[in-house]
């Protein structure tokens, strides 16, 4: 089966441009994480999607970023405008839900954003 | 508020050598806790995960650890280190008010001497 797909690996742009980051999650999958890594703060969860609706959106940063999941198999993390310290690796993590066991979260390889 | 705590940033056995890992969490009842590893240049990677059948759980890569509700530990071991353990890895606890957000320790680094 295919893991979580990200895209693009890495990115490279200028303060002040729009970033979008995307990702397909895992079919069937009905949870979808956001996470931002970087050294001086570890993981960060930004949002999570429940069902492609967005359930807590109290990590984002600020306004210069959103987050949407249009169906069940995209997802999109945006910034606008961008800033140096928005570089870090970003992360979307995909899971399916049940009441009797303990399913664990599954990771793309990431986006490494560079904003120079 | 639920935490978890991995003692040691680095880590650094010899090929070889016994590995031990340390988290600790806070939490009431007992949570659903997993290992992640990460390799450079990569996502996180599910090394085990532990349900309530078994305290001693076994995961990939010859990896184990134990879960102890009176230390409120789950400690991560492997007999003998390879080379290729060399990377870091993370210890998640399930949240108490929604299992399917995790808490994250801050991560160890593996540093692997020949």
């Amino acid at each position: 089966d295919a893991g979580v797909i990200q895209s693009p690996r890495h990115e490279v742009t200028e303060m002040g441009q729009e970033v979008t980051l995307r990702c397909k999650p895992i079919s069937g999958h009905d949870y979808l994480f956001w996470y931002r890594q970087t050294m001086m703060r570890g993981l960060e969860l930004l949002i999570y999607f429940n069902n492609n609706v967005p359930i807590d959106d109290s990590g984002m940063p600020e306004d210069r970023f959103s987050a949407k999941m249009p169906n069940a198999s995209f997802s999109t993390l945006k910034i606008q405008p961008s800033e140096p310290r928005d570089s870090a690796v970003y992360f979307c993590a995909s899971s399916s839900w049940r009441a009797d066991s303990n399913q664990p979260q599954h990771f793309g390889d990431g986006t490494r954003l560079s904003i120079l | 508020a639920q935490s978890v705590t991995q003692l040691g940033s680095h880590v650094s056995v010899s090929e070889g050598a016994l590995v031990l890992l340390r988290c600790n969490y806070s939490s009431s009842v007992p949570p659903y806790l997993f290992w992640y590893v990460q390799y450079p240049n990569q996502g996180l990677q599910l090394l085990l995960k532990y349900t309530s059948a078994a305290t001693l759980v076994k995961g990939i890569n010859g990896f184990e650890a134990e879960f102890k509700k009176s230390e409120t530990s789950f400690h991560l071991t492997k007999p003998s280190a390879h080379m290729s353990d060399a990377a870091e890895y993370f210890c998640a606890v399930s949240r108490m008010d929604s299992n399917y957000q995790l808490i994250w320790g801050a991560g160890t680094k593996l540093i692997i001497k020949p």
